[in-house]
């Protein structure tokens, strides 16, 4: 079965870094795209990141240079660290796959975890 | 950055009824558009790709049209199922990918 689990989630301080996780079951990360999405609370969903199958990463405006995408080949695994984070992060963070022709919709998504950052 | 509009904020919709929602993009994005449902506490689902192409699973009560700027999803016979918020995405200008604010159908 194709499955996304996020961890890594909690409670952290303005300015604080986070780590969240993503494991993959089903397929391989490395030869997908993989995004991370997020929504905060009440909110629509917004774009965060993407690492490429052969390693590219792109990010939001709202997060460029505070978020790094990484991923663990033979872990099978996603990362995303969040750095100098603000009230303006918190959101429920969900990874997500391109689907596997590259066309670029999301096809398998996790449950999500929550982020909250607050004093 | 492609701005996707949808309409209305809120639907109401009795079951067994017809919804529509509606999408518009701020600039042509041909056919690449997806929709997602989510319900309260669970992760966005895909629905539609490619405006009117249904994902696995997807019921054919649920169907897609549309391109350019201007897209639709219709649900026929509304079900207890189908009442969630419902998310249109524009693929076309990636990496850099945008969502609508969201339509939620509500019981009426």
């Amino acid at each position: 079965e194709v499955q996304l689990v996020e961890t890594g989630g909690g409670w952290i301080q303005p300015g604080g870094s986070l780590r969240l996780s993503c494991a993959a079951s089903g397929f391989t990360i490395s030869s997908n795209y993989m995004t991370w999405v997020r929504q905060a609370p009440g909110k629509g969903l917004e774009w965060v990141s993407v690492i490429y199958s052969d390693g590219t990463t792109y990010y939001a405006d709202s997060v460029k240079g505070r978020f790094t995408v990484s991923r663990h080949t033979s872990q099978n695994m996603l990362y995303v660290q969040m750095n100098s984070l603000s009230a303006e992060d918190t959101a429920v963070y969900y990874c997500a796959r391109v689907d596997s022709g590259n066309e670029g919709y999301m096809d398998v998504w996790g449950k999500g975890t929550t982020v909250t950052v607050s004093s | 950055e492609i701005v996707m509009t949808q309409s209305p904020a809120t639907l109401s919709v009795s079951p067994g009824e017809r919804a529509t929602l509606s999408c518009r993009a701020s600039q042509s994005i041909g056919s690449d558009l997806a929709w997602y449902q989510q319900k309260p506490g669970q992760a966005p689902r895909l629905l539609i790709y490619a405006a009117s192409t249904r994902a696995r699973d997807i019921p054919a009560r649920i169907s897609g049209s549309g391109s350019g700027t201007e897209f639709t999803l219709t649900i026929t016979s509304l079900q207890s199922e189908d009442f969630a918020v419902y998310y249109c995405q524009q693929y076309n200008n990636w990496p850099t990918w945008t969502f609508g604010q969201g339509t939620k159908v509500e019981i009426k």
